[in-house]
Formats: C-alpha cells, structure tokens, sequence
C-alpha cells in the first residue's frame, strides 16, 4: 500500500477555502485516492474519491495531477463545523481481492476559527 | 436509515478481565470491517468479513482478540484477557462492495476501552 504524508495541522478561518495536499509518490496504477474526515469522539466519514483529474461533489473537491504523485483536497468556504482530522488514503479499492482494507497515515487536523 | 452502530460506547474494565465489543453493521452491508487506535497512534485495521467469513484477519495482534460474525449480521470482538496496551477505540464498518471505487466504508462511532 502507497505512503502518504500530509501536513500534521492547519488552520484557518470561516469563509475561507483551505486546500490540503497529500503526497503519494508510491501510488500504484490500480489505486485510488480517498479522503476521510474525523471529527472528535466519531468515526471516520468518507468525503470524496478520485483516480486522476478532478472530482467535485457537494462537499469537497479533489484535485489529481497526471502524474497521481499528489492530490489536493479542496474544501470551500469552511466554516467552524469543518474544524476535524482529515485523512488521504491510497489503495485499490480491493481490486486485487484484499478488500477494501484502508491504511490510515496521521492526517492533517484542520482548525477553523472565527 | 440506521448507520452502523456500536456497543457499548466506552467500556473501563481491569486488567485480566473479559471484555465483548459489538457492532451492528448497515443492513444489507455483507463486508465488516473492525480498526483500532491505541493512544497516540494510527487506525489500524484488525480484520475483514465478508458475510460470516473472515476474509482477512492480518491486522489482529494476537490470540487474545477473538472476533466473530454469526449469521453474517452483527459482529463481536472478544478481548480476553484484557491488557494494559489494549486501550484505545475500537472501530467498526461496513461496506456494500468490497471491490472497486465505489467501495465507501461507513463506520461507527466507535468504542473506546479503557483497561486500568
């Protein structure tokens, strides 16, 4: 499964759009690109998915050079409830029959203040 | 309709004691899925059922930890006997596929035991 390494933390405020980058140099062809929010005392909560290009749903958008070595999850205009964990998952969906098993890194933990 | 759901929410049991985590996937979800974080670390995934099956149980870190999914329905997780180094929540979920992109995981809220 590819490594991913994400910012540890950022911060921002309301009305702003907050754009998180994730590295994933080892991706491989078959992998997809995943993004889970986590807010505190909760479970993790599927946000977007993509394989290459641009995915843009009524949460977030997800932005995947060519080369699929990094990916940017692009939250608009967040607001105080968007302060949470969020996490950049690489993996293959369980194309290759191992399940969807998801590997989690430490994810970047966004702040939102006024 | 009921997203997956666990039982209980937190659990403090003593060292050497038995402990059993439940968890109430999505009707309809034939794949089952338990991760855990201990303090300070990453989730990690534990193991996979699809249906009544194990599927993948690499992830479980040793014969203490027993899970099981009669029926194909709900599924436990059996600590026994407990450790200080098993604190941490426990996550379950669940998914409708367990191949290709739409393969979305929902999870539970989790169950976060304490072992003094």
């Amino acid at each position: 499964l590819a490594k991913t390494t994400q910012p540890i933390s950022m911060d921002s405020y309301e009305g702003q759009e907050v754009n998180i980058t994730c590295s994933h140099n080892n991706i491989a062809t078959n992998d997809y690109i995943t993004w889970y929010q986590q807010f505190p005392s909760q479970g993790p909560r599927f946000i977007i998915q993509g394989y290459k290009t641009k995915v843009t749903n009524e949460v977030a958008s997800l932005f995947i050079p060519a080369d699929r070595k990094s990916s940017t999850l692009s939250l608009p205009r967040v607001s105080l409830s968007d302060t949470a964990v969020y996490y950049c998952l690489v993996g293959d969906g369980g194309l290759t029959g191992g399940g969807n098993k998801l590997t989690f890194g430490t994810g970047t933990q966004l702040k939102v203040e006024l | 309709e009921a997203g997956v759901t666990q039982f209980p929410s937190h659990s403090v049991i003593e060292k050497g004691q038995t402990v059993t985590l439940r968890c109430d996937p999505i009707s309809g979800h034939d794949n089952l899925y338990w991760y855990r974080r201990v303090m300070g670390k990453e989730i990690k995934f534990l193991l996979h059922f699809v249906k009544e099956s194990k599927q993948d149980e690499s992830g479980m870190p040793n014969n203490r930890f027993l899970a099981e999914r009669t029926g194909g329905t709900y599924s436990t997780l059996k600590v026994q006997p407990a450790e200080l180094e098993d604190s941490g929540v426990y996550f379950c979920a669940s998914s409708q596929d367990s191949t290709g992109a739409d393969t979305e995981a929902f999870f539970g809220q989790g169950t976060r035991l304490t072992v003094v």
